[in-house]
């Protein structure tokens, strides 16, 4: 049981790159949530799904588009990089309780 | 939507000494306030929770209080260690639409040896 697992752990983009980063989770759980962490913030809640093929916004949407085709995945894309999007992103899960499980993080860096 | 204020942002303390941090809510129907412990370079861990039907919970040296009237809760920990040192977030959540948390902005605690 890897519990939420996140893909790739570091990545440099250059602005006006794409990229996507894959949130997995084995737990079942319907509820899935991508958030982004700056310095001296708390997460910030940017798209989440409440179960397969559903997705929507949260508080910082613009910039990112998400896929959830599969119940375990749930995708975070940047059509076109930048700077401002230099952040610690992190995914999360829970069941139809409470409790969020978190990933381990992806830091990116746009340049 | 849910807005969650936290403080203070920084709190050092010496070791042996409690802790409180402290965290206001904006929703009346949040009934959810877990808080999160964070280690440099780590996820966010879950340290303790509380539901809106609980005034009060303790988990060893950590405790949490939830006022429902006043719209907030607090963070206890006591007999601090060096350990301890870490950012702590508070969070609250509602039973309805996307049930997902909102954070606060964190408290970096240091406890001094």
């Amino acid at each position: 049981n890897a519990g939420v697992t996140q893909t790739p752990k570091f990545r440099v983009l250059k602005t006006g790159q794409s990229m996507t980063l894959l949130c997995a989770q084995d737990m079942n759980h319907e509820y899935m949530y991508w958030y982004r962490q700056d310095p001296g913030m708390g997460l910030r809640l940017i798209h989440y799904s409440v179960g397969e093929g559903t997705t929507a916004k949260g508080e910082v949407p613009d910039g990112y588009n998400v896929s959830r085709l599969k119940k375990q995945n749930f995708l975070l894309g940047l059509e076109s990089a930048a700077p401002s999007q230099t952040s610690v992103y992190f995914c999360a899960s829970r069941p139809q309780s409470y409790e969020q499980y978190f990933g381990p993080g992806t830091r990116l860096t746009v340049t | 939507g849910e807005n969650v204020e936290q403080h203070p942002s920084t709190l050092s303390v010496q070791e042996g000494d409690s802790a409180v941090i402290k965290c206001t809510y904006s929703d009346s129907a949040s009934n959810y306030f877990p808080w999160y412990k964070q280690e440099l370079g780590k996820r966010p861990q879950l340290i303790i929770d509380i539901r809106s039907n609980v005034g009060e919970k303790k988990d060893q040296r950590i405790a949490v209080t939830l006022n429902k009237t006043a719209k907030h809760f607090s963070l206890h920990i006591t007999e601090t260690q060096p350990e301890d040192s870490a950012v702590y977030f508070c969070a609250a959540i509602m039973d309805t639409g996307r049930r997902a948390l909102t954070f606060g902005s964190g408290t970096r605690l240091q406890v001094q040896p």
